[in-house]
């Protein structure tokens, strides 16, 4: 069954820290995978997208990893703000047999991020 | 504003009812996508359509129903509903009919409320 497991489920850390978030996929065969932020009641903001052959993506202080042999994503901030409070899901998609990935999305739970002043 | 647009922001109805929720794409963008969000489940992708056509579908019951039109836009119909069913209900869009690694702008969601 595919999945996509999140750590921490919860973290707070201080304005101006840095923060590694994980994520662990077993989906199969592997299409791409996608970092998204998501304030309470909003909709989901992309942050980052990779394919197989990516390992490293950043958009600003967010910086995405990939280790596609492990399946283990990472989401690095830096410098955090209090903006960043949110919540960070990943979400994974998978090939269907005809080779295109539609709608074969897997999402984790998220990690929920608190930054204090 | 990721300029996907949700109509209703806010729904109230009882249970047994049917209810119809309306999203418009962005500018350009072909493809939508339907997702539950509820506190104890996240995120699920319901369904998605590609220039009028049905082209996957998730976790998406039986009672519940979508379809796009000729203007692009899209309606998801939730039918005798249950208290379970009360969620934010997104809609996305993307430019890309497969859904691979293009990026998917979603609306502000619909809050539903099954009482």
């Amino acid at each position: 069954k595919n999945q996509v497991e999140q750590s921490p489920q919860s973290l707070i850390i201080l304005e101006g820290k840095n923060c590694t978030l994980q994520c662990n996929y077993t989906v199969s065969p592997f299409s791409n995978l996608r970092w998204y932020k998501q304030d309470t009641g909003r909709g989901p903001v992309s942050l980052t997208i990779m394919t197989f052959s990516e390992n490293t993506k950043s958009n600003g202080r967010y910086t995405a990893t990939l280790d596609a042999d492990t399946k283990q994503s990472s989401l690095h901030i830096t410098a955090s703000q209090l903006s960043d409070s949110a919540s960070y899901i990943c979400v994974v998609s998978a090939l269907n047999a005809g080779g295109t990935s539609y709608g074969k999305l897997t999402f984790g739970q998220g990690t929920i991020l608190t930054v204090h002043p | 504003d990721s300029g996907v647009t949700q109509t209703p922001k806010h729904l109230i109805t009882a249970t047994g009812q049917r209810v119809t929720l309306r999203c418009s794409p962005r500018s350009g963008d072909l493809s939508v996508y339907w997702y539950q969000q509820s506190l104890d489940q996240g995120l699920q992708f319901l369904i998605q359509y590609y220039n009028g056509e049905e082209r996957a579908k998730g976790n998406i019951l039986e009672r519940f129903s979508a379809q796009q039109f000729p203007d692009l836009h899209s309606e998801l119909n939730l039918s005798s509903l249950e208290l379970g069913d009360s969620a934010l209900y997104f809609c996305a869009s993307s430019v890309d009919p497969s859904g691979g690694a293009r990026e998917q702008f979603f609306g502000p969601g619909t809050r539903l409320t099954v009482l």
